[in-house]
């Protein structure tokens, strides 16, 4: 079974600070992902990346950065945390060979961004 | 803006009924129509798919209708289940742009039983 780890469920931040989210997949998945989730809203892409070192932005990339120094590991950075950015984040990966692969994501990390 | 419009953003059904959620797009590029399945507190997790060479498919009680001239499809639960109760995703894809997903904006569904 693939699977999609994130490393916090829960976090709590202040304005202003910087915030990293991390995320791990077990399966050598080529392509990984972060949206955020807000309702009413679906699910929104912030940043993609189908290498390691390699990105692309979103749909909604602004106040975001990524890292990806290793190929099963996908970080995301909030760099000055605000609280517009309280949100529900999910990452995901995906195969990376192909149209129309399936994607998996982890169980999210809820930030509350006070 | 949204380029998958879902509706309705919540049903309530009862026990072997039929829930049923619409989603629409714009863009005629896409050409690949995934549904993804969301618990509380999981991931939202594939639940199945339609391309546009077929207008139909159907995997146990769940099945996707495509009408391609109008530009939508729909996802059809039949005999609604308790364990049914869930957040559902319609999204959309193009051959050209292949790892992005476009997703709707979600229906919650309720199943009482």
């Amino acid at each position: 079974d693939v699977k999609v780890t994130q490393s916090s469920r829960y976090l709590v931040k202040r304005t202003g600070e910087k915030v990293f989210l991390e995320c791990v997949q077990d399966m050598d998945h080529e392509n990984m992902f972060w949206y955020r989730q807000d309702p009413g809203l679906g699910l929104r892409l912030i940043y993609f990346s189908y290498d390691v070192k390699m990105k692309e932005k979103g749909d909604i990339p602004e106040g975001y950065s990524v890292s990806r120094e290793k190929k099963e590991r996908f970080s995301l950075i909030l760099e000055s945390a605000s609280t517009n950015q309280t949100s529900m984040y999910l990452c995901a990966s995906s195969l990376g060979f192909g149209y129309g692969e399936t994607q998996y994501f982890g169980p999210g990390t809820r930030l509350l961004v006070l | 803006q949204q380029q998958v419009k879902q509706s309705p953003q919540s049903l309530i059904v009862q026990k072997g009924g039929i829930s049923i959620i619409n989603c629409a797009y714009e863009n005629t590029a896409f050409d690949y129509f995934p549904w993804y399945q969301q618990f509380p507190g999981k991931g939202p997790a594939l639940l199945i798919a339609i391309r546009p060479d077929v207008s139909e498919k159907k995997e146990g009680r769940f099945t996707i209708s495509f009408n391609k001239s109008a530009k939508q499809f729909s996802l059809h639960i039949m005999d609604s289940q308790p364990g049914d109760s869930a957040t559902y995703f319609c999204a959309a894809s193009k051959r050209s742009n292949d790892y992005k997903l476009s997703f709707g904006a979600g229906t919650t569904v309720t199943v009482r039983a």
